[in-house]
């Protein structure tokens, strides 16, 4: 069954504290994506991914780290440094950097 | 800066009822829109792409229309019904391709019997 994972569905944090969100696709994509959903605003791209080993900041990557060592896997990395960690987190891939991207079900993460 | 606009931003309509859902996006120079639909909780599903040079697309009771000179595109949904509920948002890709899709903030949509 193909798809894109996500894990975990919600994720609590206190303040302070590194914490990372996991990404696994098995649709053999080269293109890997995390974009930040909050109320009443549009998705907006935090990293991108078009290779392995290779990864580029997006609009707000200011408090967030990613990897990818593998081309299944683009974790990412929420750190104490993002003043305002609250959203929902959205994990997308594609073939190439100009097809159509499909998404994970996300992970809602929450700083108490 | 590219700036997508979708309105209204929430809709409400009797089953069976056609609609039309309305995109606008402020810079012309565009590769292609993409129209995802999301579930609550959930993530995004693509429903129609349309490239730059392309007037429309459709797909079952879903059409897709782009005037790209007036930086417009509609979702047109024909006989609604109740699992069309759910937010439609759309994403414009610059001219020249690239990874950075920009989304408007979204249309929710509630289809009552």
């Amino acid at each position: 069954d193909g798809g894109i994972t996500q894990s975990p569905k919600y994720l609590f944090r206190k303040e302070g504290q590194n914490v990372t969100l996991s990404c696994e696709q098995n649709l053999n994509h080269d293109a890997m994506y995390w974009y930040r959903q909050d109320p009443g605003q549009g998705l907006r791209l935090i990293y991108y991914s078009q290779i392995v080993n290779d990864f580029q900041k997006g609009d707000i990557a200011e408090g967030y780290s990613v990897s990818r060592e593998k081309k299944e896997s683009f974790p990412l990395t929420v750190t104490s440094a993002q003043k305002n960690p609250t959203a929902f987190y959205l994990c997308a891939s594609s073939i190439g950097d100009t097809d159509t991207q499909y998404f994970g079900p996300g992970t809602r993460l929450t700083v108490l | 800066k590219q700036e997508v606009t979708q309105i209204p931003a929430a809709l409400s309509v009797p089953e069976g009822e056609n609609l039309v859902l309305n995109c606008s996006f402020t810079d012309s120079a565009i590769y292609n829109l993409q129209w995802f639909r999301q579930d609550p909780g959930k993530g995004l599903t693509s429903l129609l792409l349309i490239q730059s040079s392309q007037r429309e697309q459709t797909s079952g009771r879903l059409n897709a229309s782009l005037d790209k000179s007036s930086g417009r595109s509609t979702l047109y949904i024909a006989a609604s019904q109740p699992g069309d509920s759910a937010t439609y948002l759309c994403a414009v890709r610059p001219a020249g391709g690239g990874n950075k899709l920009t989304f408007g903030t979204g249309t929710q949509l509630k289809v009552e019997l």
